[in-house]
Parts: C-alpha cells; structure tokens; sequence
C-alpha cells in the first residue's frame, strides 16, 4: 500500500518562493510517477505537472512553466514542488499524487498525499 | 486547455439516480478512454472513483458508472446516498503535451 506524506501549511508574502515535500512510503519513489494538482479556494483541480511515461520526463502546465520546479531525493523517497514569484492567486491546497504501480498505461492517479495550505499575504 | 465542462450542481433524493456531465474535445475525452473520475469531501484529498470511463477501483461501490460518447464523459450514481453527497471532478488525459492532464469544473452532488 502506498502512502504519501505531505509538509505542513506555508505562509509566504507576494514574490517568494514555497517548496513543498511529499513522502512516500510503500514503494521507492522511483518506481512511481509522481504529479502535483492544486486547488485553490472554492475553486476546482488544476494539473500542474508531473512525469510524463510516454516521453519519459517531467512535463510541467504551459501555465506554471519558468516558476515550478519538480524534484526527487530517491535517498529519503521525497518528493519535491518547489513554485517561485508567488501571487496572490497562487494560494491554494497543494496535492502530490500518483497512479499505482507499475503506472504504463495508467492515466489516472490512485493515491494523493493529504495536501499542503500555501496562503500567500503580505 | 480549458477545464472540462460540469454542472455546478446536481441534486437528487436519497434511493434516485443523478447523471453528472463532463464535456470536452477531441484532443481530451473524444481523443482517449482514458476519463477518470474524482470524488472530494469537504477538507479531504480526491478520491478515485472510476477510472479508463467505465472501470471501479477495488473498494468503491458498484452504485457508480461511468460511460462516454463522443467528447462527453458521465458519471451515473445510483441509489444516492447521504454518503454520496460531495463535489465531484473528471478528469483526462490529453494529446497536448502540456497539460498532460485536464480536470473538469466540478460538480456539487446535494443529496435532497
């Protein structure tokens, strides 16, 4: 069973940067194809990125491309978002989540971690 | 990419059916039958409920179906229950390379 394991709420004023982690358990990291979903207030899912197996590599949303950075520390099974030059429409519950492995040809994602409260103020 | 389109809000008595739209195009629902479904409670993570249109993951009930035609995907549940009542998202898979994925709109099901 795989379990994913986020940090903690994140405060940050306009203009920082925020990294997220997501720990895995059940399975190495590397055996999984790891995504990040955001959901702001009220408002629904929105991809932001993730590995794609079909050309094997992280593709990140046209939206969040120069800001996000996707990582992985296969030492501890972490996982990482990291998203700079935040504003204000940023603020969101960030989600890790994955397909089950093995993940060929599964376009759905399984397991998510529990989410991470990014507020963004001044 | 724009977001699927869903109804904002679906409503039905406990033991009716409801059907919940997702509409898309041909590089997304039309394009794959990879549409999945997500249910959410109030302050949790999405759950998964149908996956590749029509399959149910292990675990959740046989009351939700899904199905599509063209580029519009739809989730069925029958016998609603007070259980049932949350905010519903599909999902897909898309040609585009960026997004990979593309969620709908969501839909609030109140269970009367």
């Amino acid at each position: 069973q795989v379990q994913l394991v986020q940090s903690g709420a994140e405060v940050k004023k306009p203009g920082a940067s925020v990294k997220v982690s997501c720990k895995v358990s059940g399975y190495t990291l590397s055996e999984l194809s790891m995504h990040w979903v955001r959901q702001a207030p009220g408002e629904g899912l929105e991809w932001m990125g993730g590995f794609d197996l079909e050309e094997n590599k992280k593709v990140y949303a046209q939206k969040f491309q120069g800001r996000v950075t996707m990582t992985e520390d296969t030492s501890t099974d972490t996982a990482y978002m990291e998203l700079s030059g935040l504003r204000s429409d940023d603020a969101a519950v960030y989600y890790c989540a994955i397909p089950a492995p093995p993940a060929d040809f599964t376009y759905y994602f399984d397991y998510w971690g529990q989410g991470t409260l990014v507020t963004v103020s001044s | 990419q724009s977001a699927l389109t869903q109804p904002a809000s679906v409503s039905g008595s406990p033991g009716q059916s409801i059907t919940i739209s997702c509409t898309g195009t041909s590089s997304d629902v039309g394009g794959y039958n990879y549409v999945s479904w997500y249910q959410q409670h109030p302050g949790k993570a999405p759950q998964l409920i149908i996956y590749d249109v029509n399959n149910r993951p292990s675990g959740v009930s046989n009351r939700f179906s899904g199905s599509k035609s063209g580029n519009t995907a739809s989730l069925t549940i029958s016998g609603l229950q007070a259980e049932d009542e949350a905010d519903y998202y599909c999902s897909s898979y898309t040609t585009n390379r960026t997004p990979l994925y593309v969620f709908g709109t969501g839909t609030k099901v109140t269970v009367l």
